[in-house]
């Protein structure tokens, strides 16, 4: 069973780029959850992808936006990339949207310039 | 709101100590609580969990108990091993739909 994947593993952009983030969910799950992990930090919930529609979402601009596909994979998508932008950002798949087990991919680090 | 505080880290001990990570949390309902561990260049893993009050959570000689009159989930374990080096979260969720970490604590245990 293949578990959580993340591309890439780490970026580099510079301020006001746009980047694309791709998480693969776990095989039989269909839902996805976003989060950014500032250094230090906790994990900070963005948003969830359940079925291809945002199930919930955190404190985040709309410069923060994802997507989720048929395979149930997904992306997130940030715009005008901010230096407070850099951080780790992880994706978590679960079996369902109500479902309390999550698992997590490795992350993507992000670093803008 | 909902918020989670744990314990302020590094924790440095020696093997076969006992460890405790404190957490308590502040939720509106009846929230699920959770410990996740990280471990060096890894993706975060569910440790263990509690869904209700007087639950206790246990894996891999890891307990903890969910006290809803103190509001605190802390993490115990009777016997460090070097294995245990790690960041442990507290978390919570009530609809399964949106977590709520604490700032995580640093583990090290040392021979």
């Amino acid at each position: 069973e293949t578990g959580v994947t993340q591309s890439p593993t780490h970026l580099i952009k510079t301020r006001g780029q746009q980047v694309t983030l791709r998480c693969s969910s776990q095989s039989g799950h269909n839902t996805v959850s976003w989060y950014q992990q500032a250094l230090g930090q906790g994990p900070q919930f963005i948003f969830q992808y359940y079925r291809e529609e945002e199930n919930g979402r955190g404190n985040f601009p709309p410069r923060f936006s994802g997507l989720q596909f048929p395979n149930y994979s997904s992306e997130l998508n940030v715009n005008a990339l901010e230096l407070d932008d850099s951080a780790l950002y992880l994706c978590a798949s679960s079996l369902s949207s109500s479902s309390y087990e999550q698992y997590f991919g490795p992350g993507t680090r992000l670093t803008v310039t | 709101g909902n918020s989670v505080t744990q314990m302020e880290g590094p924790v440095t001990l020696s093997e076969e100590a006992f460890l405790t990570i404190n957490c308590t949390y502040t939720a509106t309902g009846y929230p699920s609580l959770f410990w996740y561990v990280q471990y060096p260049g890894e993706g975060l893993q569910l440790l263990l969990k509690a869904t209700k009050a007087d639950d206790k959570g246990s894996n891999k000689g890891f307990e903890a108990t969910y006290r809803k009159e103190t509001t605190s989930f802390h993490l115990e374990k009777g016997s460090v091993q070097v294995s245990d080096s790690a960041v442990y979260f507290c978390a919570l969720s009530r609809t399964g739909n949106q977590f709520y970490f604490g700032t995580g604590t640093s583990l090290t245990v040392i021979p």
